[in-house]
């Protein structure tokens, strides 16, 4: 079945650090790739999206590029900052319901 | 606009005792679900709905039970509690259009003694 890889965490960078949190799907097809943040004591919030491939999600400086020939779909961000600290999170659409990874924790330092 | 809310935020239940967490949206989504937080593993999806009356099993059903009576709100029914029920759970809706994004709810900590 369908399904998604990404790093364990957590992710400790100091602040201006580039980011990468590696993620990678299997799945029939050419389904919707998402990224999704989870803050501390919150529920998940949509970063970014891309739909087919070649497609480049971006949001609050995140990109992340959906590359068909490696299966992947990496989240990175040039500079982050103390308020980045959350838990990421690699999703995929199947069938109409998201398969999700387990979760990168990502801590900033000042 | 409140979006998806969930009630109650805690709860605490001894092993055996039955309770209901109610999710509404008010984005008129025909999608809902419901899902399970647990360390290291993700969100894993209990149940879901694709329009009113309707209901489906997800990944790990076993314990729960769902009903969609209306389009706004779905309701996860715990019958006898168990301590590996002990979770957070999230509601998510959707339109089930295009790319299916899904909005989430808070979150209800519940806590299986």
């Amino acid at each position: 079945g369908d399904s998604v890889t990404q790093m364990e965490g957590p992710v400790t960078l100091s602040e201006e650090a580039f980011l990468t949190i590696n993620c990678t799907y299997t799945a029939t097809g050419y389904p919707s790739l998402f990224w999704y943040v989870q803050y501390p004591g919150e529920g998940l919030q949509l970063l970014l999206k891309a739909t087919k491939a070649d497609d480049k999600g971006s949001n609050k400086g995140f990109e992340a590029t959906y590359r068909k020939e490696t299966t992947s779909f990496h989240l990175e961000k040039g500079s982050v900052q103390v308020s980045d600290s959350a838990v990421y999170f690699c999703a995929l659409d199947s069938s109409y319901k998201l398969i999700f990874g387990s979760g990168t924790r990502l801590l900033v330092r000042p | 606009n409140a979006g998806v809310t969930q009630t109650p935020k805690f709860r605490v239940l001894k092993t055996g005792q039955s309770m209901t967490l109610l999710c509404a949206q008010d984005m008129n989504h025909e999608y809902m679900y419901w899902y399970r937080q647990d360390p290291g593993m993700g969100l894993r999806l209990i149940h879901y709905s694709v329009g009113e009356g309707t209901t489906a099993k997800g990944e790990v059903p076993d314990g729960y039970n769902v009903s969609r009576l209306k389009k706004q709100n779905f309701l996860l029914g715990l019958e006898s509690a168990a301590p590996s029920q002990t979770s957070v759970y999230f509601c998510a809706s959707s339109s089930g259009q295009f790319y299916n994004e899904q909005f989430f709810g808070p979150g209800t900590r519940l806590t299986v003694l």
